[in-house]
């Protein structure tokens, strides 16, 4: 059964740093999604993005954050200056079409020092 | 605001069914759908309603009360496998979830 696939699986970070964390979609699917889960929280929508631009983004994903998708396989998450408060799971998502299931990575931890 | 209330925990025993209730407060509506999550997992679609009514899938059902703001997904013959957090997920619109505080469920044998 065709996977969402993220990488890395753990990142570690300096607080400051740049980081950019990596999703390939399914391959037919064309919406793509970011969600971030704090430890021991709920999944939180962060930005939705179809035809090469963000269909809407929530109030997390300010101007730190930035998606993009550089080829026609990979879609990115990049955080311009990480804060440690951004120490969460990131699971990136996609579906074939606008509300239908979203199939979702196995996430990337990322953890700010 | 948006909001959805879960149980945080529920117990049973194998074999037993397991409703997990979720009740929504959105601004939009367009369906409600379920994901299992395992500790250190991503979450794994279940089920979705968009109508009123039950949605059947195996051994796993959703049921859906747009005019209540309600839904609930029932397990069925639980195993111990089904030990994870549930989370109800509402869609707003078409571009993005919001999910609820997740229930815990706990099965022993």
């Amino acid at each position: 059964e065709p996977e969402v696939t993220q990488t890395p699986s753990h990142q570690v970070t300096q607080m400051g740093q740049e980081v950019i964390l990596r999703c390939v979609p399914i391959s037919n699917h064309l919406y793509f999604y970011w969600y971030r889960q704090i430890l021991g929280q709920k999944v939180e929508f962060l930005v939705s993005f179809y035809n090469n631009e963000i269909s809407e983004k929530s109030e997390i994903f300010d101007d730190q954050f930035s998606v993009e998708r550089p080829d026609g396989s990979n879609f990115t998450l990049k955080i311009r200056s990480t804060k440690l408060e951004d120490s969460a799971m990131y699971f990136c998502a996609s579906s074939d079409q606008d509300n239908q299931p979203q199939h979702f990575g196995d996430g990337t931890r990322l953890s700010i020092l | 605001g948006q909001s959805l209330e879960q149980p945080s925990e529920v117990t049973a025993v194998e074999g037993a069914i397991v409703q997990i209730n979720c009740t929504y407060q959105t601004s939009g509506f367009y369906g409600l759908s379920w994901y299992q999550q395992h500790d250190g997992g991503a979450p794994t679609f279940l089920s979705y309603n968009a109508l009123d009514g039950l949605e059947e899938t195996g051994r796993f059902s959703s049921f859906l009360s747009r005019s209540d703001s309600y839904g609930y997904l029932l397990l069925q013959e639980l195993q111990m496998k089904d030990s994870a957090s549930y989370f109800c997920a509402v869609s707003p619109n078409t571009d993005k979830l919001i999910f609820g505080t997740g229930t815990r469920l706990q099965v022993f044998p």
